[in-house]
């Protein structure tokens, strides 16, 4: 089974701090997702990945980075995090068939 | 983009068959139609996947008519544990990476069932 680990399950980050949320495949998957997911508004597409080096924005870009160096690793940054990022971030991967998602960071932002 | 409508809620008791519906009018051709189940504190997790008729796999059915406008999840028999929020995807499921953005996962059907 394909497996998508996200370094932390919770973080607590002051206002205006850098965030780095990592998120590592083990299946080789060419397509790498971030999302965040607050209630009300199910899951929402932040950035997504289809090779190392290239990215594409999702629906909600604004705020957030990623970088994609390695095939394996995703990272999602948070520039300067405001208390409207906190949230639960997902991370997903994909080649040729569905979705394998990450356990989720939770990241509050105080 | 692919947007869909589900319940936002259902309940129901254990042994029981539980249905639900996702409309998704403006599907495209090469959209797959793809179910997740969600518990509180962890990732979505695939369930079925289908592009018309009918798929059963060991866990649920997917049931989608000819226009492919709506599908139906069928999981029989549920339990307590089947407690959870399900989501229907319609997409093309990464079969081109343009694709993604036309995702939508939506807020998903939460599920309750009671002993």
């Amino acid at each position: 089974d394909v497996k998508v680990t996200q370094s932390s399950r919770y973080l607590v980050k002051r206002t205006g701090e850098k965030v780095f949320l990592e998120c590592v495949q083990d299946m080789d998957h060419e397509n790498m997702f971030w999302y965040r997911q607050d209630p009300g508004l199910g899951l929402r597409l932040i950035y997504f990945s289809y090779d190392v080096k290239m990215k594409e924005k999702g629906d909600i870009p604004e705020g957030y980075s990623v970088s994609r160096e390695k095939k394996e690793r995703f990272s999602l940054i948070l520039e300067s995090a405001s208390t409207n990022q906190t949230s639960m971030y997902l991370c997903a991967t994909s080649q040729g068939g569905g979705y394998t998602f990450g356990s989720g960071t939770r990241l509050t932002v105080v | 983009l692919a947007k869909t409508t589900q319940p936002i809620s259902m309940d129901s008791y254990e042994g029981q068959e539980v249905n639900i519906t996702c409309s998704h009018n403006n599907i495209a051709t090469n959209d797959y139609i793809t179910w997740y189940q969600q518990f509180p504190s962890q990732g979505p997790r695939f369930i079925i996947q289908g592009y018309k008729t009918k798929v059963t796999n060991e866990v649920a059915s997917l049931f989608i008519p000819a226009d492919r406008k709506s599908s139906t999840l069928s999981l029989p028999r549920v339990s307590l544990s089947d407690t959870a929020v399900y989501y229907c995807l319609v997409g093309d499921m990464g079969r081109s990476h343009t694709g993604f953005q036309k995702l939508v996962f939506g807020t998903g059907t939460r599920l309750l069932v009671s002993p």
